[in-house]
């Protein structure tokens, strides 16, 4: 298997609900991503890991909890969401968290809060 | 409050027609720009990484320019086939010190064959 691959694809949960999302790598990179792409909004960044140490958290609320286990990991965890965080949770790598490396997305978890 | 502006934000074209779109950026503490094509129901594919002012880079009938002093940036696709129709996605990346990463919403592209 090779690229950035996200699951689950689809995710219903209700507000009480504790879920992960999970997003995995297999290209040697170094740096992962997550992003939340809500209705007509532009891409946000939540996270950024470098090394499996978090080097950007861009004030996201606490129930996002991201967890970094190895270099091709990734997990989001979630817990208590609320309706408006409805959206499309991208992951992605690049080979390091420089900024000059293009980012390699994978196809995103959607996710419906009840 | 920190703007990456992208226009328009659709534009529909005949196949064989060459089209070009704007993404504005703030012109302070630059590091880098990045482009993405977004296909329906595909992840974003990473089409050019741009960081020198005056930067020039081409991948086929696409091509991409650069001004950081201004704070722009130009994607030109030549010869517009359908299977370009995607959202064309921008990312300024500032470096304050640490790096921040910003989108812009993205330039709907239709390509009517």
């Amino acid at each position: 298997e090779t690229g950035v691959t996200q699951t689950p694809r689809h995710l219903v949960m209700g507000m009480t609900n504790k879920k992960s999302l999970k997003c995995e790598q297999h290209l040697g990179h170094n740096a992962m991503y997550w992003y939340k792409q809500s209705a007509k909004k532009p891409l946000e960044l939540m996270f950024v890991y470098s090394l499996e140490e978090r080097v950007e958290n861009n004030s996201v609320p606490s129930r996002f909890s991201p967890e970094c286990p190895n270099s091709s990991h990734l997990f989001l965890h979630l817990h208590t969401l609320q309706p408006e965080d409805s959206a499309l949770y991208l992951c992605a790598s690049s080979l390091g968290a420089t900024s000059n490396q293009p980012q390699h997305f994978g196809d995103g978890t959607r996710l419906s809060i009840l | 409050i920190l703007n990456v502006e992208q226009s328009p934000q659709s534009l529909h074209v005949q196949e064989g027609d060459s089209t070009n779109f704007t993404c504005s950026f703030p012109s302070s503490n630059f590091y880098a720009l990045h482009w993405y094509r977004w296909e329906t129901a595909k992840s974003p594919e990473a089409l050019f990484v741009m960081t020198l002012n005056g930067d020039e880079k081409k991948k086929g009938r696409i091509s991409a320019t650069l001004n950081t002093k201004e704070g722009y940036s130009y994607l030109y696709i030549k010869g517009s086939q359908p299977e370009d129709s995607a959202t064309y996605l921008c990312a300024f990346i500032r470096d304050t010190g640490g790096f921040k990463t910003i989108f812009g919403a993205g330039t709907r592209l239709f390509v009517k064959a």
